[in-house]
């Protein structure tokens, strides 16, 4: 089957831009993460989707960073204007349900982000 | 609130040699615990988890992993690594009153060399 997709690959953007990541999840997965993964640690939870409701968003900086998954099935998440430190990887992972603790998440291969 | 703390930000072996990359977590919960690995320019992929019962758990490319609850520990194990197990090694935790929301620790870099 095939993966989490996400695109661009990369991107390089100046500071007080605007950007957008596009995450096509796992065909059939009802859950969709979204994570920023700075150099040097590890990936941290930016919100979640239930089908196209959000469940968690509490680490979400919400003055500048948005997200939606209209339909239920791919999400974009937006950064309004960027910051330096601003520059992660920002990962998409999906799993088939969500809730459950033994459940799987899947990952995407990544965007990463260079604000100049 | 979990925290995932990972020992060693830098493991460099030899081929063929055993290694052990430690995990620490801490929690007031039940907690759930995960190793993911991730090659260069790629996602996370999931290594192994352990849910609940035998404390030993196995997952794939030879690697395994032992839950400690007294000492909170969930340290990774790999008896002979390969040039191909050169990845950055990533320990997680899910607390059963959070979700499924995963908390990661900042990884370590295995690097195996010839």
């Amino acid at each position: 089957e095939a993966g989490v997709a996400q695109s661009p690959r990369y991107k390089i953007i100046e500071k007080r831009q605007s950007v957008a990541f596009w995450c096509n999840p796992i065909s059939g997965h009802a859950t969709l993460y979204w994570y920023q993964q700075i150099l040097g640690q590890g990936p941290k939870l930016l919100i979640q989707f239930q089908n196209n409701g959000v469940v968690d968003d509490s680490q979400l900086p919400k003055d500048r960073f948005s997200a939606e998954r209209l339909k239920g099935v791919d999400s974009t998440l937006k950064i309004q204007p960027a910051k330096l430190e601003d520059s992660a990887v920002y990962l998409c992972a999906s799993s088939l349900v969500g809730g459950a603790l033994q459940e799987t998440q899947y990952f995407g291969p990544g965007t990463r982000l260079l604000v100049l | 609130a979990q925290s995932v703390t990972q020992l060693d930000s830098q493991v460099p072996v030899f081929e063929e040699a055993p290694v052990e990359l430690r995990c620490n977590y801490s929690s007031s919960v039940s907690v759930y615990l995960f190793w993911y690995v991730q090659y260069p320019n790629q996602g996370l992929q999931l290594l192994l988890k352990y849910l609940s019962g035998s404390t030993l758990v196995k997952g794939i490319n030879g690697f395994e992993a032992e839950f400690n609850k007294s000492q909170t520990s969930f340290h990774l194990r790999k008896p002979s690594v390969h040039i191909s197990d050169t990845a950055e090694y990533f320990c997680a935790v899910r607390e059963e009153t959070s979700g499924s929301r995963l908390t990661f620790g900042e990884g370590t870099q295995l690097t195996v060399n010839p």
